[in-house]
C-alpha cells in the first residue's frame, strides 16, 4: 500500500448524500484507477486517468464522477444516482499507460450507505 | 465480456502442500498478471507474464501461461499460513491501458 492514502478507511452516509472518497499518491505515477469490489467478486473498472486533466469512463461509471486536476489526486465523488453504493472501493496506480505496468494499489475505503 | 475467471472459487489446503489456481480469459492479450489481496486490503501484485512466455518462477510462485487455451496457472509451494488470501488474475484488454481482473479464488491454508 506505501505510497497510496486512501481515506477514510471506512465511510458511513445516508441514502441521497453524494461522498467524496480520497485517493493521493507520492510515487510520481501517471495513471490513476478507480475500482469497485463487492463481497466475494472481483475488481469492476469505475474511471481511470492517465494524464492530468484527461480520465475515462470504466466499466460502471453511472453514478460516479471524478477529477484529475493534480498528479497526486484522484477523487472519486459516488453521487445519489448510483443506486447501490455499498461496496469496497480501490484506487490504483501505474508508472505509465502501458498495460505492461503493474499496478498499485491503496488500502481501500469501504462505503456503507443506509 | 474478457474477465478472466478463476478456478477454483475456494481452496483450502494444508500447510506444506502445494496449491494450484487456474485462470481462463477470452480474448488475446500482451500479458496476464497475478495479484493478492488480505482480507480487507488493497491489492498486491504477484508476477506478470508476456504473452511470448510460457512460465515465470518468483520464490515459491510459479505462473504458465497457454494462450492457445487461453488460460494461466499459478502454483505456489509448500504453502504457509501466511499465503491465506484471495488471488486474482488481471489481463490487459486489447486497445486499453487498463486491466481486467478476474473473480479470484479465496485460498485458505490450514497450520
Amino acid at each position: 500500500d506505501g505510497g497510496i492514502t486512501q481515506s477514510p478507511k471506512y465511510l458511513f452516509r445516508k441514502e441521497g448524500q453524494n461522498v467524496t472518497l480520497s485517493c493521493e499518491q507520492n510515487l510520481n505515477h501517471d495513471a490513476m484507477y478507480w475500482y469497485r469490489q463487492d463481497p466475494g467478486q472481483g475488481l469492476r473498472l469505475i474511471y481511470y486517468s492517465q494524464i492530468v486533466n484527461d480520465f475515462q469512463k470504466g466499466d460502471i461509471a453511472e453514478g460516479y464522477s471524478v477529477s484529475r486536476e493534480k498528479k497526486e489526486s484522484f477523487p472519486l465523488t459516488v453521487t445519489s444516482a448510483q443506486k447501490n453504493p455499498t461496496a469496497f472501493y480501490l484506487c490504483a496506480t501505474q508508472p505509465g499507460s502501458s498495460s505492461s505496468y503493474e499496478q498499485y494499489f491503496g488500502p481501500g475505503t469501504r462505503l456503507t450507505v443506509t | 465480456s474478457q474477465q478472466g475467471e478463476e478456478d477454483p472459487q475456494a481452496l483450502s489446503i494444508q500447510e506444506g502442500e502445494n496449491a494450484t489456481m487456474n485462470c481462463s480469459y477470452k480474448t488475446s492479450i500482451n500479458n496476464l498478471q497475478w495479484y493478492r489481496q488480505n482480507s480487507g486490503r488493497g491489492l498486491v501484485h504477484l508476477i506478470l507474464i508476456r504473452s511470448n512466455e510460457r512460465e515465470k518462477h518468483s520464490g515459491r510462485l510459479r505462473v504458465t501461461l497457454d494462450t492457445s487455451k487461453k488460460s494461466s496457472s499459478l502454483l505456489i509451494t509448500a504453502s504457509r499460513a501466511a499465503d491465506t488470501a484471495s488471488y486474482f488474475c488481471a489481463t490487459d484488454r486489447s486497445g486499453a491501458n487498463n486491466l481486467f481482473f478476474g473473480t479470484g479464488t479465496r485460498l485458505t491454508v490450514i497450520p
